[in-house]
């Protein structure tokens, strides 16, 4: 099992829809999360963190299930410059950011 | 505004050819890390460096060298003992402590050829 496991996609979606992406990790004792934003051919940006009690930012909203083991992104009102992919970072025990553990992407198409 | 810049953002080399890709950051981060993406692969590390004079190997350091002689700079060769060195190459840094995100570098393609 990877340790962290993310649906590649796509996800083709009409703007304005609501579109909700799941990350899996293997080890319990991972300790913070992320949502990363990455375009085609170019560097990731920081989304949002996911805290525990889970965050909102906008239309996006980051939930965290440590029962579970899964982080997951909500968008709401989809835009066309929503599509992107979307890279879920799980950091391990202790926090160690050399340590930081990538996801493959999950890649989102906005449909007009 | 503070950032990471890498340069170049193409880079083509012969095979047998050691090449260096540049990272500079203004942002006062004192790690410094160098990550390679490869398609459908997350990113893996290649080498960190938590302060000035001092790093340590990734997941993924054979054929790669760093150094980080000042804090704002931390470039990396990419040496002919890579045996697979086409790659997207990403410069990140963060500030010290855990749980910190990274910021990246806009990134080097590189193609060997």
């Amino acid at each position: 099992r990877k340790e962290v496991e993310q649906d590649p996609g796509p996800f083709n979606v009409p703007e304005g829809a609501t579109v909700a992406f799941n990350c899996t990790y293997s080890n319990s004792a991972s300790q913070s999360f992320f949502w990363y934003r990455q375009d085609c051919r170019k560097e990731p940006k920081l989304l949002m963190s996911v805290y525990s009690s889970g965050n909102e930012d906008g239309r996006f909203t980051a939930q965290l299930n440590r029962a579970s083991q899964y982080i997951s992104l909500l968008i709401r009102d989809s835009k066309l410059s929503d599509s992107a992919t979307y890279l879920c970072v799980v950091t391990p025990y202790g926090g160690a950011t050399n340590k930081l553990i990538f996801g493959t992407g999950t890649l989102l198409a906005v449909q007009p | 505004d503070g950032g990471i810049t890498q340069s170049p953002k193409y880079l083509f080399r012969k095979e047998g050819q050691n090449v260096t890709l540049s990272c500079e950051q203004n942002l006062n981060h004192d790690a410094m890390y160098w990550y390679r993406q490869d398609p459908g692969q997350g990113l893996r590390l290649i080498y960190y460096s938590q302060i000035v004079n001092d790093f340590q190997k990734g997941d993924i350091a054979e054929g790669y060298s760093v150094s980080r002689e000042k804090k704002e700079s931390f470039p990396l060769t990419v040496t002919s003992a890579q045996k697979n060195p086409t790659a997207f190459y990403l410069c990140a840094s963060s500030v010290q402590g855990a749980n910190s995100p990274l910021h990246f570098g806009n990134g080097t393609r590189l193609t060997v050829t």
